[in-house]
């Protein structure tokens, strides 16, 4: 079964530092990873999706990597904002025996960015 | 706006009620997904549609009733919950449901009391 693990579970940094959220999956037969983030009482944003033969997509001030083989990925935050805070979210995309498409989410990594 | 809608946002409800959750997605899309949030876990994948027909029900209880009238619409419908099920209820949609990106609407949040 796939897990995913998101570390830190929260972090706070002050504003205009650079940061970096990581995301670990058991199983490395993946098709695709998203990043996504969450405010808080609201739904999903897509933030940055990447194919399981990429290695990195690019976004403004964000930037995300894929290294399949380690089971890892990592979103950098550069020059961060007091509007980053949120929840981000990573999730792994695994195909279900039937023809859904099933993602499986870490638990959060919790950024709040201080003025 | 991610172009899915959910209504109502808040719901109270006591374990006898029954009452229904709405999904209406305005992209054109062709699948749609029932997740729930609760708290301090990962989201979890409830139900997916594709083109009306269900075709995962990930081990959910018949408490939880999904229902798909059309490839625009997805509804839950509650009943005799149980308070463990307040969460926040995500619903997403996305364009095929293979491997699509897919894209979430704001969340119902559900309490029982």
């Amino acid at each position: 079964k796939q897990e995913v693990t998101q570390i830190p579970a929260a972090l706070s940094v002050p504003e205009g530092e650079n940061l970096v959220l990581n995301c670990s999956f058991t199983d490395s037969a993946i098709y695709n990873l998203q990043w996504f983030r969450q405010d808080p009482g609201k739904g999903l944003t897509s933030l940055l999706l990447i194919q399981s033969s990429q290695r990195e997509q690019t976004s403004g001030r964000l930037n995300a990597s894929l290294d399949k083989s380690s089971g890892r990925s990592t979103l950098y935050i550069a020059a961060s904002q007091p509007g980053d805070s949120a929840t981000y979210l990573c999730a792994v995309i695994i195909v279900g025996e039937t023809s859904g498409s099933r993602l499986t989410f870490g638990e959060g990594t919790q950024l709040t960015v201080n003025p | 706006e991610t172009g899915v809608t959910q209504t109502p946002r808040h719901l109270v409800m006591g374990m006898t009620n029954k009452k229904s959750l709405k999904c209406e997605q305005h992209l054109g899309h062709n699948a749609m997904y029932w997740y729930k949030q609760s708290a301090k876990k990962p989201l979890e994948l409830m139900f997916v549609y594709n083109f009306k027909e269900q075709t995962e029900n990930n081990s959910v209880p018949s408490r939880f009733s999904p229902e798909c009238p059309n490839s625009s619409h997805l509804f839950l419908h509650l009943h005799t919950l149980q308070p463990e099920d307040s969460a926040l209820y995500l619903c997403a949609s996305s364009q095929g449901a293979r491997l699509a990106r897919q894209f979430f609407g704001p969340g119902t949040r559900l309490t029982v009391l």
